[in-house]
């Protein structure tokens, strides 16, 4: 599996702050980037995909994509106290490739 | 609906015994997907079936580790002379489509002592 850096904190914001998360990976020919959170003792839930460079919003959470830099990025704007959890960055190698290759995650914790 | 569901939820098993965990995907789903996930990790990806046809195996550890899918809904991960080293959460992914989004079930924890 392709390596998939992330700190993995915690990062402490206070509410209404942003979250802002790095991802980088090592392998250029990656093409599918994704952004799971995971609460404690749950499963991972899909927050967001991105496949192109640039900017993709939904909601709250924005990921920015650089393949040249092979760097993925999640922000979460107006953070709350539901949002703390562990964020795991996720990348699939080339197109015809569906397995999910995951960072070790990074643990963001929303002071009220 | 009803989402991806595992069982058993715990597994305690003695060094050397053989374990069966399962996986039952969202109806529909073709695709399903078997992970392991070591405590403060992200999930490693272990093997992976279209319909019935495992596609890609290529994360199972060793030999000893087998999966199967015979009708294209239902998965079973086979572990056979179990080690402490295999002690770990075991999740199951669906998707609709190869292509599709990914949602995990609950996981079996496996511990072996």
């Amino acid at each position: 599996q392709k390596e998939v850096e992330q700190n993995s904190g915690p990062l402490s914001v206070p509410e209404g702050a942003i979250a802002s998360l790095n991802c980088t990976y090592s392998d250029r020919v990656s093409q599918s980037f994704f952004w799971y959170r995971q609460y404690s003792g749950k499963s991972p839930e899909l927050i967001m995909s991105i496949y192109s460079n640039g900017d993709k919003e939904d909601g709250r959470f924005t990921a920015q994509l650089n393949k040249a830099s092979q760097y993925v990025s999640l922000l979460i704007r107006d953070s709350q106290p539901s949002d703390s959890a562990t964020y795991l960055c996720a990348l699939t190698e080339t197109l015809n490739d569906y397995k999910l290759s995951f960072g070790a995650g990074t643990t963001v914790t929303v002071r009220a | 609906g009803a989402g991806v569901s595992q069982s058993p939820r715990y597994k305690v098993t003695k060094r050397g015994q053989d374990v069966a965990l399962r996986c039952d995907p969202i109806s529909g789903h073709v695709s399903l997907y078997w992970y392991r996930q070591a405590l403060g990790q992200g999930p490693e990806f272990l093997t992976y079936f279209n319909y019935e046809a495992q596609q890609d195996k290529s994360g199972l550890p060793n030999d000893r580790f087998s999966a199967e899918r015979p009708e294209g809904s239902i998965s079973t991960l086979t572990i056979q002379r179990t080690e402490q080293r295999d002690s770990a959460m075991y999740r199951c992914a669906s998707s609709f489509s190869l292509f599709g989004e990914q949602f995990f079930g609950p996981g079996t924890r496996l511990t072996v002592l």
